[in-house]
């Protein structure tokens, strides 16, 4: 019952830096979404990917690229990290036939210095 | 443009009072809406979806499209009921889903 899995969990970089963030679900759902979680600002959608080997940009795009790499992963890449992107990041999948609802990693916390 | 709007950063309710948190929208389409919650130390989870129209652990929520509002509310607030709440909107043409900003309950004993 692992559901939706990011790694790392925790990630602190210096600017100019650049990491992946990882998720896998096993869940066999379609579709998968980057968010990031800031205070203040909510959950705001990064990038989204309805199904294999597509992806589409959400509302703050800039600074990320994505990679469907497969149905179980979505992976999230700065390529320049900066201090703008300390955020928490959160990565969820969701079955397109039947509940459009979404299923929620438990987060990784960036910090850029 | 598509928006989702939580008037309330934060919102302070005494236990046993009823709670009404805010949501409104701005979408061509129709939609579909949702609550989602986060718990303390917890994974974001779904509340509650407008097209099931259920209530959960107390709440309910009702899809207004004349005032574009998805309202939740709970007659009798309880003290598990503290949380962060967010409202979202799922596209009708595509698989976007975006959420507002959120709103804190606290609930005070």
């Amino acid at each position: 019952n692992a559901g939706v899995t990011q790694t790392p969990k925790f990630q602190v970089l210096k600017t100019g830096q650049s990491m992946t963030l990882q998720c896998a679900q096993d869940m066999n759902h379609n579709s998968m979404y980057w968010y990031r979680q800031d205070p203040g600002m909510g959950l705001r959608l990064i990038y989204y990917s309805a199904s294999e080997g597509t992806t589409d940009k959400g509302e703050v795009p800039n600074g990320y690229n994505v990679s469907r790499l497969n149905k179980r992963e979505f992976s999230l890449r700065l390529e320049s990290a900066a201090p703008s992107q300390t955020s928490v990041y959160f990565c969820a999948s969701m079955s397109t036939r039947g509940a459009n609802v979404l299923t929620f990693g438990a987060g990784s916390r960036l910090t850029v210095l | 443009a598509q928006r989702v709007t939580q008037p309330e950063k934060l919102l302070s309710v005494f236990k046993g009072a009823p709670v009404e948190l805010k949501c409104n929208y701005s979408y061509s389409g129709s939609p579909e809406l949702f609550w989602y919650v986060q718990y303390s130390r917890q994974r974001l989870q779904l509340l509650l979806r407008h097209i099931s129209r259920e209530s959960i652990k107390g709440f309910t929520a009702d899809l207004n499209k004349g005032e574009t509002s998805f309202h939740l509310k709970k007659p009798f607030a309880q003290e598990e009921d503290s949380a962060m709440y967010y409202c979202a909107l799922s596209h009708d043409r595509d698989d976007k889903i975006i959420f507002g900003k959120g709103t804190r309950l606290h609930i005070l004993p």
